[in-house]
């Protein structure tokens, strides 16, 4: 158990409806990162936020948006969904900042399937 | 663009064995390097790191060694067991203090390894 929590595990929708997936960091964790794997893919990065603030962006298409809460918790929200973006979605959680402890550690994903 | 890359989608060993998994990657500003097992439906398990400014890293059964001037990392298991089966990704990132607190992950496609008994 990495202590990094993910709701819900299996989301079943249709088409151009909009989601929610939360993630809950390790204790003391204070940045989240989002990754996407899609069938047969590696993990793609897609957004990450250190302390309530976005740090970096990846490949997040604009339908998406991310945000992280003063309690540290983040969601990712999805909007008007596509069959392509059925996939796994991860959340991660590190120390971050500068404090030389550099290893993510990962909740169990999301499987988001759109119908 | 594939920055990471993992070009055996599988490898198979013997138990006892040793397992050698391949990583190569293409982005020199890269200094920290991570491998990740993965079990079917869970999330991927932080297993072992390395910085840019060291070759080898041990930790129990798991090594990796990083050849800068090649771009390449590799992960040795030693002895290998059947519980090791899982999908292994590599991982890169810059970490340098100059990038601020921006510290994503780019990640190869994974490698199946597969312990036979």
């Amino acid at each position: 158990d990495s202590g990094v929590t993910q709701t819900p595990k299996h989301l079943i929708t249709a088409t151009g409806q909009r989601v929610t997936l939360r993630c809950s960091p390790r204790s003391g964790d204070l940045s989240v990162y989002w990754y996407q794997q899609s069938l047969d893919q590696g993990l793609q990065f897609l957004i990450q936020y250190y302390n309530g603030e976005e740090r970096a962006k990846g490949n997040i298409l604009e339908r998406f948006s991310a945000q992280q809460f003063p309690d540290l918790h983040s969601e990712l929200n999805l909007s008007s969904l596509e069959l392509g973006d059925s996939a796994l979605y991860f959340c991660a959680s590190s120390v971050g900042g500068t404090s030389g402890l550099n290893e993510q550690f990962f909740g169990p994903g999301t499987r988001l399937t759109v119908l | 663009d594939q920055q990471v890359k993992q070009n055996s989608p599988s490898l198979s060993v013997q138990e006892g064995r040793i397992s050698i998994l391949n990583c190569d990657y293409t982005n020199s500003m890269f200094d920290y390097f991570l491998w990740y097992k993965k079990y079917p439906a869970e999330g991927p398990t932080f297993l072992i790191s390395i910085s840019s400014i060291k070759d080898k890293n041990e930790d129990g059964r798991f090594t990796v060694f990083l050849n800068k001037s090649a771009k390449h990392l590799s992960l040795h298991i030693v002895p290998s067991q059947p519980g090791d089966s899982a999908v292994y990704f590599c991982a890169a990132g810059v970490f340098k203090i100059s990038s601020g607190s921006a510290r994503q992950l780019t990640f190869g496609s994974g490698t199946q390894l597969t312990v036979l008994p």
